[in-house]
C-alpha cells in the first residue's frame, strides 16, 4: 500500500506565473484534501473532494486558486497569477470517507 | 469542532517517555481525539485516536481522561527521531462529516541526547 504521493516536490517561480500541483492519493481512498501551510504555523484547510465532486472551498481559496479531480483519482491545484505570499507548503491528504486522513509529503512553493 | 490547547514546546531526555498534554474542554460526545506529529519539511503522520477509551499502537498510547476535557500522548522511549512538532485535534468521525482537521500551532517536541 503507498501512501499519498505529490508532485513536484518543491518548485520555484516567478511572480506572475502558473504553477500546478499534483497529488496521487491512497488507492481506495474516497476523499482527498487540500490545506496550505506557512512557516511556523500548522496546515490550514483549502479544500476537499469526495470522489470527482469538491463538496467544499476554505475562504483561503481565492479565484486565483482552482482544484480538480476529474476522475475522482488523482487531484491537482494551480494557481495563477502567483504572489509572493503564496509561497507556502502545499499538503494534501486522503480518507476513506470520513476516517483518518493521511498526508503526503507536500510540495514546497517559492514565489520570487 | 472543538478547540484545543497545548503546550508551545516540551523538551524529553532520549530513552525517556516523553508525555505530551492537550486540553479539550469543550469537546463534544462524538469528537475524537486525533494525534499528528510533523517533522521538519515533512507532511503530518498520524499517531493515534480514540474516543474514550486509552489506546495504544506501536507509535504511541493516548490516554484520555474520563470527563474527556483532556489527554496525554505517551511516546514510551523517546528517540532523536521522534522530535517534531505534535498536533492534538479534535473532531467528528464518520462519513457525514466530511471536512478538514483545525491543526493549532502545536508542541514542539525536542528529544535530547
Amino acid at each position: 500500500d503507498t501512501g499519498v504521493s505529490q508532485d513536484p516536490r518543491h518548485k520555484i517561480t516567478k511572480r506572475g506565473q502558473n504553477v500546478t500541483f499534483r497529488c496521487d492519493p491512497i488507492s481506495e481512498h474516497n476523499r482527498l484534501y487540500w490545506y496550505r501551510q506557512t512557516l511556523g504555523q500548522g496546515p490550514e484547510f483549502l479544500t476537499y473532494f469526495q470522489n470527482e465532486a469538491q463538496l467544499e472551498k476554505s475562504r483561503l481559496l481565492s479565484d486565483r486558486f482552482s482544484a480538480e479531480r476529474p476522475k475522482g483519482s488523482f487531484s491537482t491545484l494551480e494557481i495563477q497569477r502567483t504572489e509572493q505570499g503564496d509561497s507556502a507548503m502545499y499538503l494534501c491528504a486522503s480518507s476513506f470517507s470520513g476516517e483518518t486522513q493521511y498526508f503526503g509529503p507536500g510540495t514546497r512553493l517559492l514565489v520570487l | 469542532d472543538a478547540k484545543t490547547t497545548q503546550p508551545t514546546s516540551m523538551d524529553c531526555a532520549e530513552g525517556r517517555a516523553a508525555n505530551l498534554p492537550c486540553n479539550h474542554s469543550t469537546i463534544s460526545g462524538n469528537e475524537y481525539v486525533y494525534w499528528y506529529r510533523q517533522i521538519h519539511s515533512q507532511g503530518p503522520q498520524y499517531i493515534i485516536h480514540g474516543l474514550k477509551n486509552n489506546e495504544t499502537n506501536e507509535m504511541a498510547s493516548l490516554i484520555i481522561t474520563e470527563d474527556r476535557k483532556s489527554s496525554t500522548l505517551i511516546l514510551p522511549h523517546a528517540t532523536l527521531r521522534d522530535t517534531a512538532v505534535y498536533y492534538c485535534i479534535v473532531r467528528v468521525w464518520g462519513d457525514n462529516y466530511g471536512q478538514n482537521f483545525v491543526f493549532g500551532p502545536g508542541t514542539r517536541l525536542s528529544v535530547l541526547p
